[in-house]
């Protein structure tokens, strides 16, 4: 079975400082793999996603970055943290079922820029 | 713009019925998600609807009209453990998913 591993689950970083949170899937090959971001009282937003190693597409312009090394890892980076950067980090993959492309969560990283 | 709304709270009690309502407008339409989120967990699946009508999945339901760009998700006989956000998340014609802020369900005894 698939399963979907993010961490480190919580994170304190004072502003300014590196960030790498990072994704694996294992028991699936070539997955879609996204990098969401969850603040509260908002909806999920779209960080980067990636159709393939290598591949990374950003929809929002700002201080974070990601890469993909390799087929089924996916890190997320900053080489300097703001506090606006606080938030719940998701990573997910997508696996189609009945026509749809359905989104499968890690268990989220909570971090917490001081 | 694109925009989900969707109700910030509702409160029910256990062993009722509840309708969570999500309006949306989007540039095209490719179907309408629900997920269920537990406070400090990850949003996991519930339905996807594409087409008019009521999907029903044991305990819970999900509708969607797509001429008034309305869906909402139906849930029966209500646990305890029910107690969670429910997200709604609609595709666009790009494929990308936007998302609700979500709606806080609390299940009272």
């Amino acid at each position: 079975s698939q399963t979907i591993h993010q961490w480190p689950a919580t994170l304190v970083q004072p502003v300014g400082s590196p960030l790498s949170l990072e994704c694996t899937v294992e028991g699936t090959s070539n997955p879609n793999l996204y990098w969401y971001r969850q603040a509260a009282g908002r909806g999920l937003q779209l960080l980067f996603y990636s159709v393939g190693i290598g591949q990374i597409s950003s929809e929002v312009p700002q201080n974070l970055s990601a890469s993909r090394p390799q087929d089924r890892q996916f890190i997320l980076s900053s080489k300097k943290l703001l506090l606006s950067d606080s938030g719940f980090y998701l990573c997910a993959w997508s696996v189609e079922l009945g026509g749809a492309n359905v989104l499968t969560f890690g268990a989220g990283s909570r971090l917490t820029v001081l | 713009g694109q925009n989900i709304d969707q109700p910030t709270e509702m409160t029910a009690t256990e062993g009722a019925i509840v309708q969570i309502n999500c309006t949306y407008q989007t540039s095209g339409f490719n179907g309408l998600f629900w997920y269920q989120q537990h406070a400090g967990e990850a949003p996991t699946f519930l339905s996807y609807n594409v087409l008019d009508g009521l999907e029903e999945k044991g305990r819970f339901s999900s509708f969607l009209s797509r001429s008034k760009g309305y869906s909402y998700l139906l849930l029966k006989e209500l646990q305890m453990k029910d107690s969670a956000s429910y997200l709604c998340a609609a595709m666009d014609s790009n494929y990308q998913l936007i998302w609700g802020a979500g709606t806080k369900l609390i299940i009272k005894p």
